[in-house]
């Protein structure tokens, strides 16, 4: 079946530090990849997406690329805010439409 | 963006009794609603999916007549919680997807079961 892994976290950086979670899946086809992020006491909301290899998805800055050669898709910002505090999963939805979610990375990010 | 709502957004009840959990679209017809769990510091598990006016889709080793859903109309489906147990403590979550089949989800219901 599908699975998504994703980076150990929590992850912990200064303000404007450098920012990489790391994603790999395995699929069947060819799948859709998405970042979703879970800010506290919220529900998930869509970062980014890409739909077809070589794709970038960006969005507040932040940016991934699918990679079907390494099949990855791995976030980046290249200066993170404490206002990027939070969880993010790595997800892709099969074309069936059924999605499959990473364990989610904990961002902290501290002044 | 599109809004999805559930409700309640926590429930703590007794052994034994069933919770009803609502998921609404407010301002968008949702073809299609799906029904995720999560465990403290695990990804969300998809445990069905819910289509208007048919009958749910479950994923493999989802008891259906523990978790019986509903979707009576384009902005509401339930997940009824039947008999609940300690072990079905957990965050609920659903989402909702557009006519651009692009998923919104839902808060989330904390139910503890005691």
């Amino acid at each position: 079946g599908n699975s998504v892994t994703q980076m150990e976290g929590p992850v912990t950086l200064s303000e404007e530090a450098f920012l990489t979670i790391n994603c790999t899946y395995t699929a069947t086809g060819y799948p859709s990849l998405f970042w979703y992020v879970q800010y506290p006491g919220e529900g998930l909301q869509l970062l980014l997406k890409a739909t077809k290899a070589d794709d970038k998805g960006s969005n507040k800055g932040f940016e991934a690329t699918y990679r079907k050669e390494t099949t990855s898709f791995h976030l980046e910002k290249g200066s993170v805010q404490v206002s990027d505090s939070a969880v993010y999963f790595c997800a892709l939805e099969s074309a069936a439409g059924k999605s499959t979610f990473g364990d989610g990375t904990t961002l902290t990010v501290k002044p | 963006g599109a809004v999805v709502s559930q409700h309640p957004s926590w429930v703590i009840c007794k052994s034994g009794t069933s919770v009803k959990i609502e998921c609404r679209s407010l301002d968008f017809q949702a073809t299609t609603m799906f029904w995720y769990r999560q465990f403290p510091k695990q990804s969300l598990m998809l445990m069905a999916t819910s289509n208007e006016g048919s009958k749910a889709t479950y994923e493999q080793g989802v008891e259906k007549d523990k978790f019986l859903i509903n979707h009576a109309s384009l902005t509401l489906s339930t997940l009824t919680v039947t008999s609940a147990h300690p072990e079905d403590s957990s965050f609920y979550i659903c989402s909702a997807t557009s006519g651009d089949n692009e998923q919104f989800f839902g808060p989330g219901t904390r139910l503890t079961v005691l």
